[in-house]
């Protein structure tokens, strides 16, 4: 069974620094590109970017890029978020999931994690 | 403002159909194959169709979803409570060299 199992809430204040996880089992872990999306309070689902475990070659979204990095560790199949100097406006869930398709164009995710609440505030 | 383009709310009555609409361009929908998730409050995101008009073991014939031009819908016929939900189109956007999503509809089962 393909699970992908997000590390727990995390409440932190601004300017400090946050990484969370995303485990993948059940699936061959590298061979899979994994997404992280985000939803702020009330707000739709947006698309952040995306890793391949692989190799850590990654594809952000122009509107994340340069505010979050994604790495992976292949050897412990787990994908991570990270923020250098976290915002309020960064609270949010954050789900990752697992990007089914062959190419890009065909574009889906087909496994999610549960999501991971993350809360700035002072 | 999302890339992609959806009604933010449609409502329809147990066991009627409804149809949910995702607007794009030649650069995502057009282009690119088209995905639709379903999501609860409270649950993570579930794929519900990919690559158009395909549906993930589990699914339901109930919904289908179909592409012309640079436009998707998503179908649902009897409607049941339980469909009551947050619906998003997701696909590639070749010119951004990224994933987008639409804005969401929130589905009402009257």
């Amino acid at each position: 069974e393909v699970q992908l199992v997000q590390s727990g809430a995390e409440v932190k204040k601004p300017g400090e620094s946050l990484k969370i996880s995303c485990k993948g089992s059940g699936y061959g872990f590298s061979s899979y590109w994994i997404g992280w999306v985000r939803q702020m309070p009330g707000k739709g689902l947006e698309w952040m970017g995306i890793i391949y475990p692989g190799d850590s070659n990654t594809r952000y979204s122009p509107s994340f890029q340069g505010q979050v990095t994604f790495s992976a560790d292949k050897s412990i199949s787990s994908a991570y978020l990270q923020w250098s100097s976290l915002k309020a406006s960064d609270t949010a869930m954050y789900y990752c999931a697992r990007f089914g398709g062959s190419t890009f164009s065909h574009h889906y995710f087909d496994y999610w994690g549960q999501g991971t609440l993350v809360t700035v505030s002072s | 403002q999302s890339v992609l383009t959806q009604p933010p709310s449609v409502s329809a009555a147990p066991g009627q159909k409804v149809t949910i609409s995702c607007s794009g361009s030649s650069s995502n929908v057009g282009n690119n194959y088209v995905s639709w998730y379903q999501h609860l409050p409270g649950t993570a995101p579930k794929l519900l169709i990919y690559d158009n008009n395909e549906r993930p073991s589990g699914i339901p014939d109930r919904f289908s979803g179909s592409k012309s031009g640079t436009s998707a819908t998503l179908g649902i016929t009897g409607l049941q409570t339980g469909d009551e939900a947050d619906y998003y189109c997701g696909t590639w956007d070749s010119s951004l060299g990224a994933g987008v999503f639409g804005g969401g509809t929130k589905l009402t089962v009257l």
